[in-house]
Order: C-alpha cells, then structure tokens, then sequence
C-alpha cells in the first residue's frame, strides 16, 4: 500500500534560519504530492502540491520538489518566521478512481524569535 | 465565514455514550471526508462519502457510523464511545475529480470519551 515517511519533530530553529524537512513516500504508479500546514486550534490547508515528476510546488516562500528518482517531496524554506509556526504533513493521492489521501505523521515546527 | 464547519468544536463524553458529530460546507463540493487525528499517527480515514447515496467505509471505520443527509452535510457517529476514541476529528470535503485535488478541511472537533 502508500505510505509517507516524514521526519519527526518537533523542529526549533531560529527566525530566519533555513528549514528543510524531509519526506519520502511509497507509491505504486504516480501519485500526486501534497504539503498541508495545520496552525494552533486550526483545520489542515493547503500549502502546496506537485502533481509529476520534477514540478516544483511554491507557496508564501516554501517550496517542493516532486523527485520521482528518490521518490522524496522535501519542503525547504529560507528564512523562517516565528508565523511559520505549525505542523506540517506530507501527503499523496494516488491516481486511482478514488482520491485515496495518505498523510504522513506530521512535523511540528517551532520557530523561536 | 468559514466554508466547512464542524459542530461541536469540543466535546466531552463518557464511555457507553452515543455521540454525533457533524459537518456542514458551503462549497458545493460532491465528496466529503471524516478523518481523526492522533499524536504520532497523522490522519485516518474513517468513512468518506462521493455524493448523497454513496458512503464509503475507510480505514478505521469500526465503532463509527456517517450519514450524509444533504450534499451539504455529513455526519459522524459514535454508537458506544470508548475511551480509545478520545482524538482530534476532522471533516473535509474535495471537489469530484482527480488525484490532484485539494482536500479542504474543517476546524476540528476535539473529543474526549472518559
């Protein structure tokens, strides 16, 4: 079945600081990828997606890469903010009938001042 | 005003008890999902819906039971709450289409079963 490895947190780093956190995945055929961001007390939102092999998903400065070879989807940002504060979850869907999501655990990102 | 909206945002029961939590959206959208979340477990599926007539098992669907009375709403029930169905519950809906959708996500419902 599809799976999504992310890196467990929780993440510290400093304003301004670059993040990275990793996320690998398991699929069969060619799944799209998705970050969400869940913010304190919220429902999850989109932050970005790639939808093949070599996209690259942007959004408010974070970014994606859809790297079919090690089939990784790594989120980077270079300059952290303490409102980047949040948990976020790589995730995929496969290309079946269905629109099956699979999540990964969640990374929780703590950005200090 | 928020487009998927749960009710209750926090609820506390007591093991035995039959509980219903519901969902309601604003967007139109055909397919409607009901998730709970855990620490370190990320989100699981318990039931999802395509359209009125249509109402999927997902997969931790035993102890929970859905019903989706209007494209509009979709709720979740828990016949017998047990304490280990203490969790974070999530509704979401997403557009008829395909594996690139976005899901769009309700605020939560916070449930506790003492």
């Amino acid at each position: 079945g599809n799976s999504v490895t992310q890196m467990e947190g929780p993440v510290t780093l400093s304003e301004e600081a670059f993040l990275t956190i990793n996320c690998t995945y398991t699929a069969t055929g060619y799944p799209s990828l998705f970050w969400y961001v869940q913010y304190p007390g919220e429902g999850l939102q989109l932050l970005l997606k790639a939808t093949k092999a070599d996209d690259k998903g942007s959004n408010k400065g974070f970014e994606a890469t859809y790297r079919k070879e090690t089939t990784s989807f790594h989120l980077e940002k270079g300059s952290v903010q303490v409102s980047d504060s949040a948990v976020y979850f790589c995730a995929l869907s496969d290309q079946g009938g269905y629109q099956k999501v699979t999540f990964g655990t969640g990374t929780k990102l703590q950005v200090i001042p | 005003d928020a487009d998927v909206t749960q009710t209750p945002r926090n609820r506390i029961t007591k093991t035995g008890k039959r509980i219903m939590l519901e969902c309601s959206q604003t967007k139109g959208h055909d397919r409607m999902y009901w998730y709970r979340q855990d620490p370190g477990l990320g989100l699981r599926l318990i039931y999802y819906s395509f359209d009125v007539k249509d109402i999927n098992k997902g997969e931790i669907s035993d102890g929970y039971s859905v019903s989706r009375q209007a494209q509009a709403k979709f709720s979740l029930s828990l016949e017998s709450a047990i304490p280990n169905q203490t969790a974070l519950y999530f509704c979401a809906t997403s557009e008829t289409g395909g594996a690139q959708e976005t899901q769009y996500f309700g605020p939560g419902t916070r449930l506790l079963v003492l």
